[in-house]
């Protein structure tokens, strides 16, 4: 797999249900961004997790990060409609690149009312 | 809250024609980026640019690439001769710092080439 791949690809949950997100990368990194991005528009910054870090909250949203198995999750509880969007891992690599950041594919995540 | 804007948000044009994209990033960060979104693939790095020059390119970033900081405000990414394949949605952010910071996205200017 590539750097930054996330599973499952889609995930369909109903309102109020938990959403958990996957993400698996392949090389050493400096940490770990999620991002949302409604349908066609940009990209929002959700959280950022650092290396030294296993978890991290904020609102709704709690992430996890195993630099042993080189992957993270996302968990977002109480889904809302709202909620609705592709969310993407970014990793930033602890060698070579100090700038870039690389993606995943994404989760396509229905929330249904 | 500050945000990083661009525009146009939909650019339509004839392939071998020049394409500015414009961004005004976050006004207190220091580092930009480029970044494109072809339809249905991942977000895929194109280029950063801090204290007026280029600090890191990927291999997409050719020669048909060009990206300035005119003023004080501005950044923007040229594509001298479009091509079909440069269809795609061009992401501008910003971060304050470099490595290891939260870089701000963007809404998008989306590009197609005809």
């Amino acid at each position: 797999s590539q750097q930054g791949e996330e599973d499952p690809q889609a995930l369909s949950i109903q309102e109020g249900e938990n959403a958990t997100m996957n993400c698996s990368y392949k090389t050493s990194i400096n940490n770990l961004q999620w991002y949302r991005q409604n349908s066609g528009r940009g990209l929002v910054h959700l959280i950022l997790i650092r290396s030294n870090e296993r978890e991290k909250h904020s609102g709704r949203l709690r992430v996890t990060l195993d630099t042993s198995k080189k992957s993270s999750s996302l968990l977002i509880t109480a889904s809302r409609a709202a909620d609705t969007a592709s969310y993407f891992c970014a990793t930033d690599a602890s060698r070579g690149s100090n700038y870039k950041l690389t993606f995943g594919k994404g989760t396509l995540l229905t929330v249904n009312p | 809250e500050p945000e990083v804007t661009q525009t146009p948000s939909h650019q339509v044009t004839q392939m071998g024609q020049e394409v500015i994209l414009r961004c005004v990033p976050i006004s207190n960060h220091l580092y930009f980026y480029w970044y494109r979104q072809i339809l249905g693939q991942k977000v895929e790095f194109l280029v950063s640019f801090y204290n007026n020059e280029i600090s890191e390119k990927s291999e997409i970033f050719d020669d048909q690439f060009s990206v300035e900081r005119p003023d004080g405000s501005n950044f923007t990414l040229k594509i001298r001769s479009t091509k079909l394949e440069d269809s795609a949605m061009y992401f501008c952010a910003s971060s304050v710092r470099g490595r290891s910071d939260t870089q701000y996205f963007g809404p998008g200017t989306r590009l197609t080439v005809l």
